[in-house]
């Protein structure tokens, strides 16, 4: 079985410019969460998707959107690059039923560079 | 809020050397609490989890028990190898939807950086 898939593996934007990740979950995997780690921050959730609705947001500025499409392939989108937002952006799928619930399946990330 | 605290690394130690690594955690309710394990230039991985008190998950030699009093969650390994280097991650969730989900939100802790040497 595939695991989760992220594209592009890695991105090198100017500040200004927005940017769209994308996230393929493994299959069968309804749940669709995205996370950023930095250094300096860590780990941060971003937002989760379950069934093309938005169900959890962390606290992070309105210019992160994300959203899934019927076959639970989501992307996440950063308008008006800044500086701060080079990270390793993180998307995890779970399968959501009984004890595969809070089960995390991690991609390999995406490393966005802002220049 | 909730917040996970781990020992400060990064940790070297030699190989079949005995691993601990702290773990902490404040929460409002019920967290389950996880391990996690990031390998260079990958995503992360699970390694065990645990959902109630007094609960020891375990997997590939590693283990940690849920212990509510101390509100801690420490990794232990009895010998390691050089193929465990890697970064550790705490985590937690706890629920807010029906049937226990946290809706995808893992709080972690920054992480120890572990280094084993042949």
């Amino acid at each position: 079985k595939a695991g989760v898939t992220q594209t592009p593996r890695y991105l090198i934007k100017t500040r200004g410019q927005q940017v769209t990740l994308s996230c393929s979950p493994i299959s069968g995997h309804r749940s669709v969460s995205w996370y950023q780690q930095t250094p300096g921050q860590g780990l941060q959730f971003l937002f989760e998707y379950f069934s093309e609705t938005q169900r959890n947001k962390g606290n992070f500025p309105g210019r992160f959107s994300g959203r899934q499409f019927s076959n639970s392939r989501s992307e996440m989108n950063v308008s008006t690059l800044e500086l701060g937002d080079s990270a390793l952006y993180l998307c995890a799928s779970s399968l959501e039923v009984g004890t595969e619930t809070e089960k995390l399946f991690f991609g390999s990330g995406t490393q966005l560079s802002v220049l | 809020g909730n917040s996970v605290t781990q020992m400060e690394g990064p940790v070297t130690l030699s190989e079949e050397a005995f691993l601990t690594i702290n773990c902490t955690y404040t929460a409002t309710g019920y967290p389950s609490l996880f391990w996690y394990v990031q390998y260079p230039g990958e995503g992360l991985q699970l390694l065990l989890k645990a959902t109630k008190a007094d609960d020891k998950g375990s997997n590939k030699g590693f283990e940690a028990t849920y212990r509510k009093e101390t509100t801690s969650f420490h990794l232990e390994k009895g010998s390691v190898q050089v193929s465990d280097s890697a970064v550790y991650f705490c985590a937690l969730s706890v629920p807010i939807g029906a049937g226990g989900t946290s809706y995808g939100k893992l709080t972690f802790g920054q992480g120890t950086i572990l280094t084993v040497h042949p």
